[in-house]
């Protein structure tokens, strides 16, 4: 099993459309990040966590660390959002690399 | 644009040989990370530097090696290539060696080994 999960794996909406995609983990972590890939495949961050919400445009990111869960909101979606949206965890162990999910890839029909 | 930058953006090599993939991080960030992103694999962490230093290693093989350099640039250097290390090559940035990080990425290296 992963130590970063995300759901759903692929995922289409039609413009518009609220969409929310989900990452849980099983490791202690100290901040969790939200990253878009473009088709291109260049990585930007969208959001770093610890706790609560946040929000960027029509981008909202919340997380539970209690129950070790976030998730990624986008709301009025647009075909522009259509991207690889990747969770990963800041372990608190002490290392500093990340953990990434598997990601989860948007598409958004107009 | 993050500030990362890496060379070259596209790399097209035969089994056997060796290239050197390039990382020029943020003005001011101390810490580079190398990560391997292949279809089947998804994003792995390969090795860390801060200041020079190595900081944390990850899936990174034997064939590989890494160095950070005084003016803080790092160079990722894959030899005895095989067809399975065609892949995205990412660097990131940091300012900081800690655990609470915000890391920038550059656009990536795209290895083909033919």
């Amino acid at each position: 099993k992963n130590e970063v999960e995300q759901s759903p794996q692929n995922l289409t909406a039609q413009e518009g459309e609220f969409i929310t995609i989900n990452c849980s983990y099983s490791v202690g972590i100290s901040a969790l990040h939200w990253l878009q890939q473009h088709p291109g495949g260049g990585i930007v961050s969208l959001f770093m966590l610890s706790s609560g919400k946040k929000k960027h445009g029509r981008l909202i990111a919340t997380i539970n660390i209690q129950e070790k869960h976030s998730s990624l909101h986008i709301t009025a979606s647009h075909p522009r959002d259509s991207a690889v949206y990747i969770c990963a965890v800041s372990p608190g162990s002490g290392t500093y690399k990340y953990i990434f999910g598997t990601g989860t890839r948007l598409k958004v029909l107009a | 644009d993050s500030g990362v930058t890496q060379t070259p953006k596209h790399l097209i090599t035969a089994t056997g040989q060796r290239v050197t993939l390039r990382c020029s991080p943020r003005s001011g960030d101390l810490s580079v990370y190398w990560y391997q992103q292949s279809l089947d694999q998804g994003l792995q962490f390969l090795i860390q530097y801060y200041n020079g230093e190595e900081r944390a290693k990850g899936n990174i093989l034997e064939r590989f090696s890494a160095q950070q350099f005084p003016d803080l640039h790092s160079e990722l250097n894959l030899s005895s290539l095989e067809l399975g290390d065609s892949a995205l090559y990412f660097c990131a940035s940091s300012p900081r060696d800690r655990a609470y990080n915000e890391q920038f990425f550059g656009p990536g290296t795209r290895l083909t080994v033919l």
